[in-house]
Formats: C-alpha cells, structure tokens, sequence
C-alpha cells in the first residue's frame, strides 16, 4: 500500500538558517505530492503541491520537487523565520483520499 | 469565504457514551473527507463522500463508527459505545471536484474536533 516516511523531529534551527525536511513515499501508479503544514491551535493547511513528476511546487518561500526516481519530495527553505514553527506533514493521493507522513515539527528561534 | 467548519471544537465524553461530530464543508465543494489523528501522529483516512453518496468507508475502524452526509452538504461522524482508545483529533476535509479517484484536487481542512474520552 502507500506510505509516506518523514524526517522525525523536532528540528530546531535559528532564524534565516536554510531548512530540509526529508520525504520520501512509496506508491502505485502516480500519485500527486503535498506538504501541508499546521500551526499550533489551527487546522492543516496545504503548502505547496505538485502532480507530476520533476515538478516543483512552491510557496511562502518553500520549494519541493517531485522527483520520481528517487521517490522523493524533499521540503526546502532557504531562509526561515521564527513564524516558520509548526508541524509540516508531508502527504501523498491514493486512489481515492490522502496518505500522510507522522509529522516533523520545526522550531526557530530568534 | 468561510472555511471548512467543525463542531463542537472540544467534546469530552465518558466511556460508552455514543457521539456525534459535524463538518460543514466550504460551501460548493463536491466532496468531503473524514480523518483521524491521533496525538503525534499523521491523520488517517476513515471516509468520503461525493455528494451524498459514501464512496469509501474503509478507513473507518470498526462498526462503531458510521458516517452520514444526507443532503450533499454538512456530515455528521458518529462513534457509539465510544472508547478511551477512540480519543483523538477528528478532522473534516473538503475539495471542489468530485473524487473520481486517483485524486489531485486540493483538500481543504476544518480546525478538527478534539475527542476526549474519559
């Protein structure tokens, strides 16, 4: 079946420090990639996403490229800022709903 | 415009008690989704519909738990008999298009309910 394995955290950095979290997932046929993220007390939101292979999706300064030959979908930012703390959940489709990793939290500090 | 909403936010239970949980999807989306997550943990799939109609229900864990979204609008997620082991965050999603599997429409998420049952 699918699943999705992420870099366990907490990963704690300091502000404008550049961010990787690891993902990588195992599918059939070709599933679309996400990162949704979740801050403390609110609901998930979607990140970025990106439905085909070598694709990158990008937001808020936040990069992932759908790279199928690694089954990869690393999550980068080249510079964060203490408002960047939250758990970022990396996720892919099956046939029908959505497939996430456990979670990795991220801490900045100023 | 508003949102995916859920309520209640915070419902607490004592054990055997049945619940009910409620998602109003953003308002036009086709389909709505069901997830479970428990504390540390990544959701997990337990049901959607389109329209009104429940299209995949595998993810729900036992007979316990039902779903219903009678009218193609709000759901309602039900857990009878509950239990300490069903306490967690449920989460409600929506996306415009119907799910005609394999899916790349966006899901948008509510704020979740959270479960606790003593």
């Amino acid at each position: 079946g699918n699943s999705v394995t992420q870099m366990e955290g907490p990963v704690t950095l300091s502000e404008e420090a550049f961010l990787t979290i690891n993902c990588t997932y195992t599918a059939t046929g070709y599933p679309s990639l996400f990162w949704y993220v979740q801050y403390p007390g609110e609901g998930l939101q979607l990140l970025l996403k990106a439905t085909k292979a070598d694709d990158k999706g990008s937001n808020k300064g936040f990069e992932a490229t759908y790279r199928k030959e690694t089954t990869s979908f690393h999550l980068e930012k080249g510079s964060v800022q203490v408002s960047d703390s939250a758990v970022y959940f990396c996720a892919l489709t099956g046939y029908s709903t959505l497939t996430f990793g456990k979670g990795t939290m991220l801490l900045v500090s100023p | 415009g508003a949102g995916v909403s859920q309520s209640p936010r915070y419902k607490v239970t004592k054990r055997g008690q049945d619940v009910a949980l409620r998602c109003d999807p953003i308002s036009g989306h086709v389909s709505l989704y069901w997830y479970r997550q428990a504390l540390g943990q990544g959701p997990e799939f337990l049901t959607y519909f389109n329209y009104e109609a429940q299209q995949d229900k595998s993810g729900l864990p036992n007979d316990r738990f039902s779903a219903e979204r009678p009218k193609g609008s709000f759901s309602t997620l039900e857990i009878q008999r509950t239990e300490q082991g069903d306490s967690a965050m449920y989460l409600c999603a929506s996306s415009l298009v119907r799910n005609r599997g394999p899916s790349t429409d966006t899901q948008y998420f509510g704020p979740g309910t959270r479960l606790t049952v003593l």
